[in-house]
């Protein structure tokens, strides 16, 4: 039982190049979520997903994308990388709404 | 929007004394959860409270909720250097299924 798999673990990106986090998990759950970790800001929500099909704006959704095509996964894109977008990105899924979250490992992503 | 503040941002403590992490809400809070990282880590959940005064222990670590449902406390006694890491309160905004963090507590033990 894996849980929440993040790909890639690590990336550098050259400003304005476009790339897509891929998110994945096994448990069955119906919500999952994107946040971004900076430091001394905790975790702030990007995109969140209440199921298979739909998205919604978090916290700061600007200069991001999502996609929830299958249940199991969750797409985080970035259309044209800017350096304010580096930061260390972490997926969270959830059985329902308010309920524990589990997360995976997180994806390091240095926008040059 | 809703903010959940957290003091204080870094301790850093002798191994074996107390630890205290607070958070504060202007607004009052249908539940709070709190989760560790550690460092490198990822986010890993530790404990939901959800009454008005609520106490829940876990071996050396004890987690408040207030009357009044806009604060609450971890307490770690005695702690170890396995305590190391950033602990993060987190609460659901309103209505929404939007969960709010903390900007997390730093705690470093010396041996």
């Amino acid at each position: 039982n894996a849980g929440v798999t993040q790909t890639p673990k690590f990336r550098v990106l050259k400003t304005g190049q476009s790339m897509t986090l891929l998110c994945a998990q096994d448990m069955n759950h119906e919500y999952m979520y994107w946040y971004r970790q900076d430091p001394g800001m905790g975790l702030r929500l990007i995109h969140y997903s209440v199921g298979e099909g739909t998205t919604a704006k978090g916290e700061v959704p600007d200069g991001y994308n999502v996609s929830r095509l299958k249940k199991q996964n969750f797409l985080l894109g970035l259309e044209s990388a800017a350096p304010s977008q580096t930061s260390v990105y972490f997926c969270a899924s959830n059985d329902r709404g308010r309920q524990p979250q589990h997360f995976g490992d997180g994806t390091r992503l240095s926008i040059l | 929007g809703q903010q959940v503040m957290q003091i204080p941002q870094y301790q850093h403590v002798q191994e074996g004394e107390d630890f205290t992490t607070y958070c504060n809400s202007s607004t009052t809070l249908s539940n709070i959860q709190w989760y560790k990282q550690r460092p490198g880590g990822h986010p890993v959940f530790l404990i939901q409270l959800v009454k008005s005064g609520e106490v829940k222990k876990q071996k050396r670590l004890t987690f408040q909720f207030g009357e009044a449902k806009k604060n609450s406390s971890l307490h770690i006694t005695a702690t170890q250097t396995t305590d190391v890491g950033t602990y993060f309160c987190a609460a659901y905004g309103g209505a929404t299924n939007k969960l709010i963090f903390g900007t997390g507590t730093l705690l470093a033990v010396q041996p």
